[in-house]
This record gives structure tokens, C-alpha cells and sequence, in this order.
């Protein structure tokens, strides 16, 4: 299994709702990430995930809240977000954080988020 | 100065021809590079990644890193219509506070025609 698999595909919520992202993925792998990409916008780095333990928090509003339950799940819940918060939302994995050339990063299909 | 520059775009060129992207980086700490391809509403899908000086061959592709100019390329061989995409160069640092962070550049919209 090759994948990184996210849901929901597509997360329409109000400004005053609660909702989670969902990211699952069985290669093995033990650095989770979390990206967010605004249309015509590379990715933007949001936290990374280094054995179940948030090693990278890129200053994220707190309504932004981070997951990692184990080492093959990686949610990110969502509350009080803002309009401008809408966007495509990408979870990846990688063997490991660091700089080596083989620490691949997978992206999964992503959630496109619509905040109302 | 940004971490990561690419040309935007748009970039076309003819079917069958070779494509050439060109990517920047400012850190001279940064330890990987990395090609992903990015289609209309998709996420990224790498290309491929090199970590050493030279080229580096794959199929069509090749990456080409020169860490002294702090520069590294892709060229796309007999360039087809399903080559459009977005290009993203992408640089992770090895060292630092932002360790294993992988940043990318702002992409650069390649377009093939017939």
C-alpha cells in the first residue's frame, strides 16, 4: 500500500461549526504532515508530525488544532475558522523527517475545505 | 529574498520538444531537492529527487543540481500534452530550526501544445 489516503474529499462548514480532517496511511512511515494550499498558491507547511510527537508548528492560528493518535492516523480539527481559511488541505508522509534525499514525501488527494 | 524562486510561467513549448524548468534556493543548508508535478486540482506527485551534484536521469526527466550557483533543473525530454501541469521545485534544509521542513517554490505552469 502505496497511499496516503485523506477525508473527507470535499468539507463545506460554517463559520460556528466543528469538523475534522482525516488522513490515514500504512506504509510505514513515521513523519506525518499537514499542508495547506490556497488556489494558484504552492503549499504552505502547516505542522509536522515526527514519531506521534508535533515537531514543526509553523505558527498556526490556535482554531487549527493537530492530531497524530498513531503512528498511521494524522487529524486535524477544525473550529471557528475563518472564510479565508478555505482551501485544499494535503496530508503527506515520509520514512522520517530530514534532510535526506531519500525522505519522500507522499501526498494524499487532499480535502477541499469551503468555510461559509 | 525568497527561499525557493521558480519562473511562473507560463511556460509552452511543442509537442515532442524539450522543456527546461530552472529552480533557485537562498540557503546554502538546504540538503534535498525535489520535482513534483502538479495537475488542475490535484496534489502533488513527485517527479523525482536529487541530493547530489549533477544530473540525475529518469525516463524523460532529468534533474540537474549545482549546489556552488545554488541552482537545480528538470528537463522534460520529447515533451507530451499530458507534461501540462504545474511544476513545483521544492528544497528541504538539513539542519536548523526548520529541520526536515520541505518548502516550496512558487511553481511554474508548463504547458504543451500540438
Amino acid at each position: 500500500d502505496t497511499e496516503v489516503t485523506q477525508t473527507p474529499k470535499h468539507l463545506v462548514m460554517g463559520m460556528t461549526n466543528k469538523k475534522s480532517l482525516k488522513c490515514e496511511q500504512h506504509m510505514g512511515h513515521r513523519a506525518m504532515y499537514w499542508y495547506k494550499q490556497k488556489a494558484k498558491k504552492p503549499p504552505e507547511l502547516m505542522f509536522v508530525y515526527s514519531y506521534e510527537k508535533l515537531s514543526i508548528n509553523e505558527s498556526v492560528p490556535s482554531r487549527f488544532s493537530p492530531e497524530c493518535p498513531n503512528s498511521s492516523l494524522l487529524n486535524l480539527h477544525l473550529h471557528a475558522l475563518q472564510p479565508e481559511d478555505s482551501a485544499l488541505y494535503l496530508c503527506a508522509s515520509s520514512p522520517r523527517t530530514g534532510g535526506s534525499g531519500a525522505n519522500v514525501l507522499t501526498f494524499g488527494a487532499g480535502s477541499r475545505l469551503t468555510v461559509l | 529574498q525568497k527561499e525557493v524562486e521558480q519562473n511562473s510561467g507560463p511556460l509552452s513549448v511543442p509537442e515532442g520538444a524539450i522543456a527546461s524548468l530552472n529552480c533557485t534556493y537562498s540557503d546554502r543548508g538546504s540538503q534535498s531537492f525535489f520535482w513534483y508535478r502538479q495537475y488542475s486540482g490535484k496534489s502533488p506527485e513527485l517527479i523525482m529527487f536529487i541530493y547530489s551534484n549533477g544530473d540525475k536521469e529518469d525516463g524523460r526527466f532529468t534533474a540537474q543540481l549545482n549546489k556552488a550557483s545554488q541552482y537545480v533543473s528538470l528537463l522534460i525530454r520529447d515533451s507530451q500534452p499530458s507534461d501540462s501541469a504545474t511544476y513545483l521545485c521544492a528544497v528541504i534544509k538539513a539542519g536548523g530550526t526548520s529541520y526536515g521542513k520541505l518548502t516550496f517554490g512558487q511553481g511554474t505552469i508548463l504547458t504543451v501544445h500540438p
